[in-house]
């Protein structure tokens, strides 16, 4: 079972443009989520995060929504441009005992930014 | 400064044997965790030290097993291998937990043959 899904496998953006990525969740004891993005050939770099306390989360051209009714998150990017073009992983925790479990990552998004 | 460390970055093994893959996280982060990544799978996290201590584990068989040292350095290890073992394996460190924000390196690519 899948607690954390990306449902577009591929998006394909103009540059300039907005990029939104989605990202579902179906655990409830979520509470600390981050994005980040590859590069073919490279590990998974941490862009943004954000905490179920806050609804919100901006850094330069990158910004986390997060809405907790919904189970649902997604990172928006303007403008977009043709190196952010990658894949993007969601990723979830849950604090549990001491300290918090690994992440739990969504299968990614691939991010085309067209010219 | 140097960012995560992760060797080999390329391994080619035979299904039965074990393998040992190495990882130096970034200087000063004392947590250092393992994810496999496929194709079918994703990213699956395998197993979290801190302090040289396992603090959590992911749902992986037993045959996937890992240590950490003094210095925080890190090596994850597979016996008997199998064909769905064939991978990237990602090392992260981090300076708490994972909430900071891993630093990933650029992985192992293990293929069993």
């Amino acid at each position: 079972d899948q607690q954390v899904k990306q449902n577009s496998p591929s998006l394909s953006v103009q540059e300039g443009r907005i990029s939104i990525l989605n990202c579902d969740y179906t655990n409830s004891m979520f509470d600390y989520f981050l994005w980040y993005k590859k590069y073919p050939a490279e590990g998974p770099t941490f862009l943004i995060s954000i905490s179920s306390i806050k609804d919100k989360n901006e850094d330069g051209r990158f910004t986390v929504f997060l809405n907790k009714s919904a189970k649902h998150l997604s990172l928006h990017i303007v403008p977009s441009q043709p190196g952010d073009s990658a894949v993007y992983f969601c990723a979830a925790s849950e604090w549990s005992g001491g300290g918090a479990d690994g992440l739990t990552f969504g299968k990614g998004t691939h991010l085309i930014i067209q010219p | 400064k140097a960012g995560v460390t992760q060797t080999p970055r390329y391994l080619i093994k035979t299904r039965g044997q074990q393998v040992t893959l190495s990882c130096s996280p970034i200087s000063g982060h004392r947590s250092v965790s393992w994810y496999q990544q496929t194709p079918g799978q994703g990213l699956q996290f395998l197993f979290e030290y801190f302090s040289e201590t396992q603090r959590n584990k992911g749902n992986f068989p037993g045959r996937f097993s890992g240590r950490q040292f003094s210095n925080s350095r890190s090596e994850m290890n597979v016996s008997t291998l199998e064909l769905g073992d064939s991978a990237l394996y990602l090392c992260a460190s981090s300076f708490g937990t994972a909430n900071y924000g891993y630093t990933f390196g650029s992985g192992t690519r293990l293929t069993v043959v």
